[in-house]
């Protein structure tokens, strides 16, 4: 079956310019989540959805950081007029979270670099 | 002081070679644990879950000490394919299963 699926893998923005990166779960899985990777550092937590709703959204580097899900699958995160440090790996996860189920896989990640 | 701590990289062996990774964390409230392998440019995937009691899985050991907030990982007669970054990650005791990762210690098998 079809993994967790990002898109764009790779994506190149001037700073100040807003980006939006998509991320597609497992059919099926109840939670999402958003980690940030930058290079040489291990994944940082960013945000947690059960379903549609988010649960946790304390990793957020700033207010210029969003995210949704609001039918429960598909994810997009959103930043707003990026700034440099913005350039990361942005991966997300998805798991079905049900008892002796937890495991988090990860998609492939979507390479940001902000000029 | 970071979460989750691992030994500096990298570490380069031969194959055939057994090396450990060791890791400290430091909430002590904190409720699983994992290794993860990331291969270059690619996504973290899991490696093997630690218990208490200590598991293994083929050539890869992992151990859990609760006491001193310790978590290793023993990989015997390296190949090269082993070549990677091992995370050391935890879940802390939030109620979600929010993974906590280490920084990664890369390893390096050479023929």
């Amino acid at each position: 079956g079809a993994g967790v699926s990002q898109s764009p893998r790779y994506k190149v923005a001037k700073r100040g310019q807003d980006v939006a990166l998509r991320c597609d779960p497992i059919s099926g899985h109840v939670s999402l989540f958003w980690y940030q990777q930058a290079l040489g550092q291990g994944p940082e937590f960013l945000t947690y959805f059960q379903n549609e709703a988010q649960l946790d959204k304390s990793g957020l580097p700033s207010d210029r950081f969003f995210a949704e899900r609001p039918e429960g699958s598909v994810s997009t995160l959103k930043i707003q007029r990026t700034q440099q440090e913005d350039s990361a790996v942005y991966l997300c996860a998805s798991s079905l979270e049900e008892a002796g189920a937890w495991e988090q896989f990860f998609g492939p990640g979507t390479r940001l670099t902000v000029l | 002081r970071k979460e989750v701590e691992q030994d500096p990289g990298p570490f380069n062996v031969p194959e055939g070679a057994t090396v450990a990774f060791n890791c400290t964390y430091s909430n002590s409230a904190s409720q699983s644990f994992f290794w993860y392998r990331q291969d270059c440019r690619k996504e973290p995937k899991l490696l093997m879950s630690v218990y208490s009691s200590g598991n293994e899985d083929g050539r890869f050991t992992a151990q859990l000490n609760r006491a001193s907030q310790y978590i290793s990982l023993l990989i015997r007669d390296s190949k090269l394919s082993d070549s990677a970054t091992y995370l050391c990650v935890v879940i802390p005791l939030s109620g979600y299963s929010t993974l906590t990762f280490g920084k990664g210690t890369m390893l390096l098998v050479s023929p």
